[in-house]
């Protein structure tokens, strides 16, 4: 079965650069959220998106944006990059925003700032 | 507001031995549970989740978990213990925050398993 497509697995940039990561969610899943995990840290919500539209905001800075295109793969965009920034970045799509719904991850971008 | 506690941070066992992970959840109504699963460098693996069905539930690789309101727990366990079943644990609970639920995850916990 398809899974959740994150690109690229692996990012180094520098400080003050710019970064984005791609995510790709399974077919006919119209719910997009991406996390962030900082090393031996549980993962964080920053953003969701329902049917292409920001649905939810987490703890995302100010300094990231995302989208959500009609084909409904998404970008999460980094700008002005800190030290602080390096994590692995998860992408995970359900079918719907309802509570009982499970969400299925991808494989996760390793972000190291340097 | 929901959330969920996990316990323990560390939990060791022997291979062959039973597992036992806690996690407690504060929700005002019958809430969504999730177990995943994430090995070294890996993504988050759905172990099993629970969706105010049976109270028992069984997930993948023999892993189990009980839903107990008057307990508020929902601890995930494994009759016997292996090798690859090393990994860090988490205990997830969509929350819900405006229009929609958004998983939202425990500190975790890191099963570590000796032969």
């Amino acid at each position: 079965a398809a899974g959740v497509i994150q690109s690229p697995r692996h990012l180094i940039k520098e400080k003050r650069e710019t970064a984005t990561l791609k995510c790709y969610p399974i077919p006919r899943h119209d719910t997009v959220y991406w996390y962030q995990q900082g090393p031996g840290q549980d993962p964080q919500f920053l953003i969701s998106f329902y049917e292409k539209m920001q649905s939810d905001k987490g703890s995302i800075p100010d300094r990231f944006s995302a989208q959500q295109f009609s084909d409904y793969h998404s970008e999460l965009n980094m700008s002005s990059l800190e030290l602080g920034d390096s994590a692995l970045y998860f992408c995970a799509s359900s079918p719907t925003r309802a509570s009982g719904n499970t969400i299925y991850f991808g494989e996760g971008s390793w972000l190291t700032v340097v | 507001a929901q959330s969920v506690t996990q316990l323990d941070s560390h939990v060791s066992v022997s291979e062959g031995t039973p597992v036992l992970l806690r996690c407690n959840y504060s929700s005002s109504y019958s809430p969504s549970l999730f177990w995943y699963v994430q090995h070294p460098n890996k993504g988050l693996q759905l172990l099993l989740k629970y969706t105010s069905a049976a109270t028992l539930v069984k997930g993948i690789n023999g892993f189990e978990a009980e839903f107990k309101k008057s307990e508020t727990s929902f601890h995930l366990t494994k009759p016997s213990a292996h090798m690859s079943d090393a990994a860090e644990y988490f205990c997830v609970v969509s929350k819900m925050s405006g229009g929609s639920y958004i998983p939202t995850f425990g500190r975790g916990t890191s099963l570590i398993v000796h032969p």
